[in-house]
C-alpha cells in the first residue's frame, strides 16, 4: 500500500520525445512536489503545488510542465527531451506547504534520454 | 553555490559503533533542518528533523545537534546497525518560503558487521 507512487519507474526514450511522469499520493497531504536528481547526485526541487495550484517553480525549461488535476495527483509532462533531462525524478508529497514533518517520497523515476 | 554541503561522501563503521554525519550550511535564513535515509533504488524518507530554535533533537538511535553559529549540523547514529547503511541526505529549509528543501549531496554510510 504505497504512500507516493510514480509510474513508470524506469524510462528509456530517444532526444526529441515527449514523455510523462505519474504520481499519486494517498496520504490525504495538500502538497505535492517534483525534484530530480541528477548525476551529480544533488536532490533540486523543480515545482511545487498546493491544493492544486502551482507554489513553487523553480528555474526549469518550459519543457517542463506540471499538471495536477487534483491534490492527489501531480504529473510531469516533458517536451522535446533532451539529454541533459537524464536523472532520476522524485514526487514527494507532504502536510502543509512548509514541509513540517518531512516530505514523503515517491522511489523515483529514472529517465534516460539516448 | 551549495548552500547545503555534505563534505563526506562516504563513511565506513563498525557495527556497534557511533556514526556521526555532518552537514554545513551557508544560509542564516534557514530555520528547520532535517534528515533523509534512502535505500538504492527506493525514494528519501524522513528520519529526523530539528527546528533552529533548538539545538539537539533525539529520536531512539538518532540524535540530530545543530551548532548555529557554526553553521553546522550532525547526525548521530547509536549502536549503528547494519540496517543503517544507506545516503543520508541533509536538506534545510528557508523562513518563510513555501517549502523549498535545500538538500545536500548526501553521504553514503557502510556499517560493517
Amino acid at each position: 500500500d504505497t504512500a507516493v507512487s510514480q509510474t513508470p519507474k524506469y524510462l528509456v526514450t530517444q532526444m526529441g520525445n515527449d514523455k510523462s511522469i505519474k504520481c499519486e499520493q494517498n496520504l490525504g497531504h495538500d502538497t505535492m512536489y517534483w525534484y530530480k536528481q541528477d548525476s551529480k547526485k544533488f536532490l533540486k526541487i523543480m515545482f511545487s503545488y498546493n491544493n492544486k495550484e502551482l507554489i513553487i517553480n523553480e528555474t526549469v525549461p518550459n519543457r517542463f510542465s506540471p499538471k495536477s488535476p487534483d491534490k492527489a495527483h501531480l504529473n510531469l509532462h516533458i517536451n522535446s527531451l533532451e539529454l541533459g533531462d537524464s536523472a532520476v525524478y522524485f514526487c514527494a508529497s507532504s502536510q502543509a506547504p512548509a514541509g513540517f514533518g518531512g516530505l514523503f517520497f515517491g522511489e523515483g523515476s529514472r529517465l534516460t534520454v539516448l | 553555490d551549495q548552500q547545503v554541503k555534505q563534505n563526506s561522501p562516504s563513511l565506513s563503521v563498525q557495527e556497534g559503533r557511533i556514526s556521526i554525519l555532518n552537514c554545513d550550511y551557508t544560509n542564516s535564513m534557514f530555520d528547520y533542518f532535517l534528515w533523509y535515509k534512502k535505500y538504492p533504488a527506493e525514494g528519501p524518507t524522513f528520519l529526523i528533523s530539528i527546528s533552529s530554535i533548538k539545538d539537539k533533537n533525539e529520536d531512539g538511535r538518532f540524535t540530530v545537534f545543530l551548532n548555529k553559529s557554526a553553521k553546522h549540523l550532525s547526525l548521530h547514529i547509536v549502536p549503528s546497525q547494519p540496517g543503517d547503511s544507506a545516503v543520508y541526505f541533509c536538506a534545510a529549509r528557508e523562513g518563510g518560503s513555501q517549502g523549498n528543501l535545500i538538500f545536500g549531496k548526501g553521504t553514503k554510510l557502510s556499517v560493517k558487521p
